[in-house]
């Protein structure tokens, strides 16, 4: 069964911090993925990867930044987090080929202060 | 530009009564489609995609190419299925995207 793990269920982080948030996944997948997660909005793509060190912007990168420097991990950074990036943050990996699913982590809840 | 619209942020219906929740979406290539599911303090899951055409819970869902819909539906709904549902669309270059989610209320 394929495990996609995300480092904090719950992170707290005062304005102007970085931030990182980690996510490791365990099936070999070429591809990962961040979203947000905000009521009303659904999942919105921040940054994919489909291979280490290749990243594609998604629809709200504005604010964010990724590294995948391993093909299991990819880690979403917040450069200098502010209140608006206060949301539920989802990782997803899958594998690079035509209609495989996505699996997703728990998820990490980010309260920027 | 690529989106996925889902109309109804919030669905009530009772139980034993047909559900649809409906998706459309925006792409000028070969879309692959998923719907994902969420139910309380759970993961976000796969619950069926286009391409199989399976009937996942009682739940089925038919691409329509002309209409650029694929509404998920279920003809008996169950307490159980109260949850978030999300439709999401899958690029030719593994990009996905998702709708806003239909949150579904099944009333006893």
């Amino acid at each position: 069964d394929v495990k996609v793990t995300q480092s904090s269920r719950y992170l707290v982080k005062r304005t102007g911090e970085k931030v990182f948030l980690e996510c490791v996944q365990d099936m070999d997948h070429e591809n990962m993925f961040w979203y947000r997660q905000d009521p009303g909005l659904g999942l919105r793509l921040i940054y994919f990867s489909y291979d280490v060190k290749m990243k594609e912007k998604g629809d709200i990168p504005e604010g964010y930044s990724v590294s995948r420097e391993k093909k299991e991990r990819f880690s979403l950074i917040l450069e200098s987090a502010s209140t608006n990036q206060t949301s539920m943050y989802l990782c997803a990996s899958t594998l690079g080929r035509i209609n495989q699913p996505q699996h997703f982590g728990d998820g990490t809840r980010l309260s920027i202060l | 530009a690529q989106r996925v619209t889902q109309p109804e942020k919030l669905l009530s219906v009772f139980k034993g009564a047909p559900v649809e929740l409906k998706c459309n979406y925006s792409y000028s290539g070969s879309p692959e489609l998923f719907w994902y599911v969420q139910y309380s303090r759970q993961r976000l899951q796969l619950l069926l995609r286009h391409i199989s055409r399976e009937s996942i819970k009682g739940f089925t869902a038919d691409l329509n190419k002309g209409e650029t819909s694929f509404h998920l539906k279920k003809p008996f709904a169950q307490e159980e299925d109260s949850a978030m549902y999300y439709c999401a669309l899958k690029t030719s270059y593994d990009k996905v995207i998702f709708g806003p989610g239909t949150s579904l209320s099944v009333i006893p």
